[in-house]
């Protein structure tokens, strides 16, 4: 059983560019999530995805956006990126029915936005 | 959104049980706690949940209080590979049936020698 693989494991961008952080879920698992995690703090909900739509979003701008492809892989899309968004992006996997399960966790991608 | 209250830091050493509580007081019925942990530069790793029973599992156990105010996760022999950031998560629904995590800034646990 493969875990949640994402790529790539580091990038560096420029203030205004566009970025795509790609996620594979674990076997079994049809429901992908994204978390935002800045220096220092706990990661932060950006959106969750559930048969190829949006099924929930924290407080993230329009620029960030995402895809679920029919193998539950997903993208996000980060448009015109700012310095602040320099941070570790996560991916997490479930079950649809997480409640009964644990999520599970990629090691993330680090961007670094100069 | 229950919100989750945690100690900032704890210090146990190696051999010891590690207890890390939780608050959270404002928990509805239908919303799990969750407890995941975060190695540096690591995705965080799944531990615990649960309702409203005490739970154990190979990693851990965790005790709720009848209340549900309140919870320990308890590490019953701890190593120093769990040094980590520990999170307390009460789990919500977000919109359209889907469920966020909302992580707070956690326990950063260090295990000594």
């Amino acid at each position: 059983e493969t875990g949640v693989t994402q790529s790539p494991t580091h990038l560096i961008k420029t203030r205004g560019q566009q970025v795509t952080l790609r996620c594979s879920s674990q076997s079994g698992h049809n429901t992908v999530s994204w978390y935002q995690q800045a220096l220092g703090q706990g990661p932060q909900f950006i959106f969750q995805y559930y048969r190829e739509e949006e099924n929930g979003r924290g407080n993230f701008p329009p620029r960030f956006s995402g895809l679920q492809f029919p193998n539950y892989s997903s993208e996000l899309n980060v448009n015109a990126l700012e310095l602040d968004d320099s941070a570790l992006y996560l991916c997490a996997s479930s079950p649809r029915d997480s409640r009964l399960y644990g999520y599970t966790f990629g090691s993330g991608t680090r961007l670094t936005v100069v | 959104d229950a919100k989750t209250t945690q100690p900032p830091s704890m210090d146990c050493a190696e051999g010891r049980a590690a207890n890390l509580p939780c608050n959270h007081s404002t928990i509805s019925g239908n919303e799990y706690v969750y407890w995941y942990r975060q190695i540096h530069s690591q995705g965080p790793q799944y531990i615990i949940h649960g309702l409203k029973n005490n739970e154990t599992n190979e990693m851990a156990s965790l005790i709720i209080t009848e209340d549900r105010k309140s919870s320990t996760l308890i590490l019953p022999h701890a190593t120093l590979r769990d040094t980590a950031v520990y999170y307390c998560i009460v789990r919500v629904a977000n919109s359209n049936s889907g469920y966020a995590l909302n992580f707070g800034k956690g326990t950063s646990l260090l295990v000594t020698p």
